[in-house]
């Protein structure tokens, strides 16, 4: 069982689309990252959130933080090719161990 | 500066066999954490390993091991492999351990495929 669920598993759109990716978990994080890993590559960190209701904006991503700290949001607007890759959250509870999610995979057509 | 560099990228095994699997941090950076990545199950926590020593273990069986060495690089040995080890094997390297909210900079990582 994964402690954090990310929906949807998979994602299709046409370049210049929104798209909306969501993570949650019945368990309370003291900080949530979002990271993103392109095909043949390691996953890099896209943004750290640590206060409920934080929203954080990146170029045209936004990352929001539930009030609660058990859920988050990551929104494309504009959806670019090169937004292609799997997006991961990923939360620590305790021990700074480090849970991630299973990943939501983004392909964007041109 | 280099990244965390992951040796070897692929390699092939049959069940039953061992392998080891290597890991160069970033330099300046003590902590090593190693994840397993397979389709739909996301980045399973193995181990994390600081100074020499290991912090944090995952939920894995003992055929799973590590270790750190005192230039931080590390390796981790899976023996009597089976199908199910088949993965992609990540390394990731930060300054410290529990820093939190801290960054983890990952390799390329260890394709590993079972047969």
């Amino acid at each position: 069982t994964q402690l954090l669920e990310q929906s949807p598993q998979f994602l299709s759109i046409q370049e210049g689309e929104n798209l909306t990716v969501y993570c949650n978990s019945s368990s309370v994080f003291s900080s949530l990252q979002w990271y993103r890993q392109e095909p043949g590559e390691g996953p890099v960190l896209l943004v750290t959130v640590v206060t409920g209701g934080e929203v954080k904006k990146l170029k045209r991503l936004t990352f929001q933080f539930g009030d609660a700290r058990k859920d988050s949001s990551l929104h494309i607007t504009a959806a670019q090719t090169g937004d292609t890759g799997l997006y991961l959250c990923a939360g620590v509870i305790r021990d700074y161990k480090l849970s991630f999610g299973a990943g939501t995979t983004v392909t964007v057509r041109a | 500066k280099a990244g965390v560099t992951q040796t070897p990228r692929y390699l092939i095994k049959t069940r039953g066999q061992q392998v080891t699997l290597s890991c160069s941090p970033i330099s300046g950076h003590r902590s090593v954490s190693w994840y397993q990545q397979t389709p739909g199950q996301g980045l399973q926590f193995l181990f994390e390993y600081f100074s020499e020593t290991q912090r944090n273990k995952g939920n894995f069986p003992g055929r799973f091991s590590g270790r750190q060495f005192s230039n931080s690089r590390s390796e981790m040995n899976v023996s009597t492999l089976e199908l199910g080890d088949s993965a992609l094997y990540l390394c990731a390297s930060s300054l410290y351990p529990g820093q939190s909210p801290g960054e983890l900079f990952f390799g390329e990582g260890s394709r590993l495929t079972v047969l």
